[in-house]
């Protein structure tokens, strides 16, 4: 079975620019979670979404980020104009029945670097 | 209070020894603990969960002991491996609420021959 997938892999970017990361999550599951890693802050979650609707975004540090799921196997982050703050590696992760303890399930992440 | 902290932030271990790794909470409502596993270059996945009505938990060389009254548990690998290099991180959510679930800072254990 395929995981979930993300792409890109990596990504070098310039400040300023747009960036569109995108995610399939694993078929049949109902949660899709979008978590940022970096060295000083750990895994923070930024938002997440369940049958498509965003439950929770306040983990979006700011107005330049926005996250779309337009169906159940496609969902995006956009960062939008991206600084060097932004530098991280950004995992998605989708879960079945989650609220009930449901497992997470975590893609192979996209490393950001914006210059 | 929605805090998770993890301690130690590196560690590292000989091989057959018995890694540790330490968590506590402070929001009386998480009821789902959880620990993840990261290689480099990939993303967490579950290794072992704990709910709050059992003290502890035994998967193969892992063990989660959960201390409800302290608010703590934590994480024990027997026998450790070279394989087990990895960072662990703790985790904790009300499912009750379908809350999101909290990481802790992550232990980078590192595992020597």
């Amino acid at each position: 079975d395929a995981g979930v997938i993300q792409s890109p892999r990596h990504e070098v970017t310039e400040m300023g620019q747009e960036v569109t990361l995108r995610c399939k999550p694993i078929s049949g599951h109902n949660s899709l979670f979008w978590y940022r890693q970096t060295m000083m802050r750990g895994l923070e979650l930024l938002i997440y979404f369940n049958n498509n609707v965003p439950i929770d975004d306040s983990g979006m540090p700011e107005d330049r980020f926005s996250a779309k799921m337009p169906n159940a196997s496609f969902s995006t982050l956009k960062i939008q104009p991206s600084e060097p703050r932004d530098s991280a590696v950004y995992f998605c992760a989708s879960s079945l029945a989650w609220g009930t303890g449901g497992e997470l399930f975590f893609g192979e992440g996209s490393r950001l670097t914006v210059l | 209070q929605q805090q998770v902290k993890q301690s130690p932030q590196s560690l590292i271990v000989q091989k057959g020894g018995i890694s540790i790794i330490n968590c506590a909470y402070e929001n009386t409502a998480f009821d789902y603990f959880p620990w993840y596993q990261q290689f480099p270059g990939k993303g967490p996945a579950l290794l072992i969960a704990i709910r709050p009505d059992v003290s502890e938990k035994k998967e193969g060389r892992f063990t989660i002991s959960f201390n409800k009254s302290a608010k703590q548990f934590s994480l024990h690998i027997m026998d450790s491996q070279p394989g087990d290099s990895a960072t662990y991180f703790c985790a904790a959510s009300n499912t009750g609420t379908a809350s999101k679930l909290t990481f802790g800072t992550g232990t980078r254990l590192q595992v020597t021959l």
